[in-house]
């Protein structure tokens, strides 16, 4: 257990609709990171928030949002949702800003989104 | 920009076996180097990792060497076990980004009894 929460394990929904997910960091670390794992294009580096503040940008799409909270959770907002959105989206965490210092990210097992 | 890219297999082994996955990178400077796993419904775990040349990385049996000269961390056991079972990943990291991790695609390893 890495101690990153992320919920819904699961999640169905179609074309044109706005899912949240939503991490808990494991207790203490400041920085949350999101990953887009497809078939099509791997495990891709979406954002990074510390502190509730945003600190890198990957490949993110516009339609794609997300937040750090005052608790330290955050939450990845996907809106007019299409086909090729369908992928398992990883939160990870770690104590500092740069990883701890070594690179070492702790994931949660992910949100399997599927849009029909 | 920055790059991994590992032998994507599925690779099939009898217990026992010895394993090497390779993985080669590119990237500018001196990046710092890892090797994830991936249990089946599990998310990912740090492997092992080195952050400069020649370095070795090692856990659980597992061994990388940072090799700057052929821009190489491959993977390798001596002797793979049933639970060895996983995806593996290989990854690097930057300097002031280095939490931001660049991800090959993936090694399904499969071993078999």
């Amino acid at each position: 257990d890495s101690g990153v929460t992320q919920t819904p394990k699961h999640l169905i929904t179609a074309t044109g609709q706005r899912v949240t997910l939503r991490c808990s960091p494991r207790s203490g670390d400041l920085s949350v990171y999101w990953y887009q794992q497809s078939l099509d294009q791997g495990l891709q580096f979406l954002i990074h928030y510390y502190n509730g503040e945003e600190r890198a940008k990957g490949n993110i799409l516009e339609r794609f949002s997300a937040q750090q909270f005052p608790d330290l959770h955050s939450e990845l907002n996907l809106s007019s949702l299409e086909l090729g959105d369908s992928a398992l989206y990883f939160c990870a965490s770690s104590a500092g800003l740069a990883g701890g210092h070594t690179g070492e990210l702790f994931f949660g097992e992910g949100s399997r989104l599927t849009v029909l | 920009g920055d790059s991994v890219t590992q032998m994507e297999g599925p690779v099939t082994l009898s217990e026992e076996a010895f394993l090497t996955i390779n993985c080669t990178y590119t990237a500018t400077g001196y990046p710092s180097l890892f090797w994830y796993v991936q249990y089946p419904g599990e998310g990912l775990q740090l492997l092992l990792k080195a952050t400069k040349a020649d370095d070795k990385g090692s856990n659980k049996g597992f061994e990388a060497t940072y090799r700057k000269e052929t821009t190489s961390f491959h993977l390798e056991k001596g002797s793979v076990q049933v639970s060895d079972s996983a995806v593996y990943f290989c990854a690097l990291s930057r300097g002031s980004t280095l939490g931001r991790l660049y991800f090959g695609r993936g090694t399904q390893l499969t071993v078999w009894p």
